[in-house]
């Protein structure tokens, strides 16, 4: 069994400022993680993904994250958030083998709002 | 162009009247599934497919039926439609090693009256 918490449903910040978006997970089996971006009206952008390499995972845009094993964490973070920056984030787990019949897992989102 | 292709984008729909999202690649991958989206509560599973003619369902299969003859497509179909099917639904496919990039189609809104 696998499940995804994202910890919090809405994030806001202001624009320059740094950015944290909180993610937890379990999984039976080792993870893959992975980060999407949805902007309004869009469809699922791919930020970046952990697939048990280096923990400290960067993606595009400036987005990074690191996978914490003995936190089951995996918060994205980003060092200065930009206008376009708002959009809603999911975080995704999925068994890193065979094992889980590759079922991906979603959090519930969490919307970022930038603010000048 | 790698894609993950879906149709209708956009639809509305009346309770009872059968309907077919398809869903196609052109990328030789092995894996598909179907989510919907709802507002807080993220992407559900509705059906996977490990392969041609293998599926299984996910966490919210009730409503819909699916098939994969061909490997490239993965057809969603709502048999009688309701209301509470209204949603955003997600087509995806990825390679076979589990930790590869889930690439996702652009979305199909459908909403039932």
């Amino acid at each position: 069994a696998q499940s995804v918490t994202q910890l919090d449903s809405h994030v806001s910040v202001s624009e320059g400022t740094p950015v944290l978006l909180r993610c937890n997970y379990s999984s039976s089996y080792s993870p893959s993680l992975f980060w999407y971006v949805q902007h309004p009206n869009k469809g699922l952008q791919l930020l970046l993904k952990y697939t048990s390499a280096a923990t400290l995972v960067k993606g595009i845009n400036g987005f990074e994250a690191e996978f914490k094993k003995s936190e089951t964490s995996f918060h994205l973070t980003k060092p200065s958030a930009h206008m376009s920056d708002a959009a809603e984030y999911f975080c995704v787990v999925r068994p890193l083998g065979w094992g889980g019949g590759n079922k991906l897992t979603f959090g519930t989102g969490t919307q970022l709002k930038v603010e000048l | 162009e790698a894609q993950v292709t879906q149709n209708p984008r956009y639809l509305i729909t009346v309770t009872g009247k059968k309907l077919t999202v398809t869903c196609s690649q052109n990328m030789n991958h092995e894996y598909m599934s179907w989510y919907r989206q709802d507002p807080g509560l993220g992407l559900r599973q509705i059906y996977y497919s490990m392969n041609v003619e293998v599926t299984d369902k996910g966490d919210v299969p009730e409503g819909y039926k699916v098939s994969r003859k061909e490997k490239r497509n993965f057809p969603l179909i709502l048999e009688s439609p309701s209301p509470n099917q209204t949603s955003l639904y997600f087509c995806a496919s990825s390679p076979r090693p589990s930790g590869n990039t889930i690439y996702f189609g652009e979305g199909s809104w459908l909403t039932v009256v």
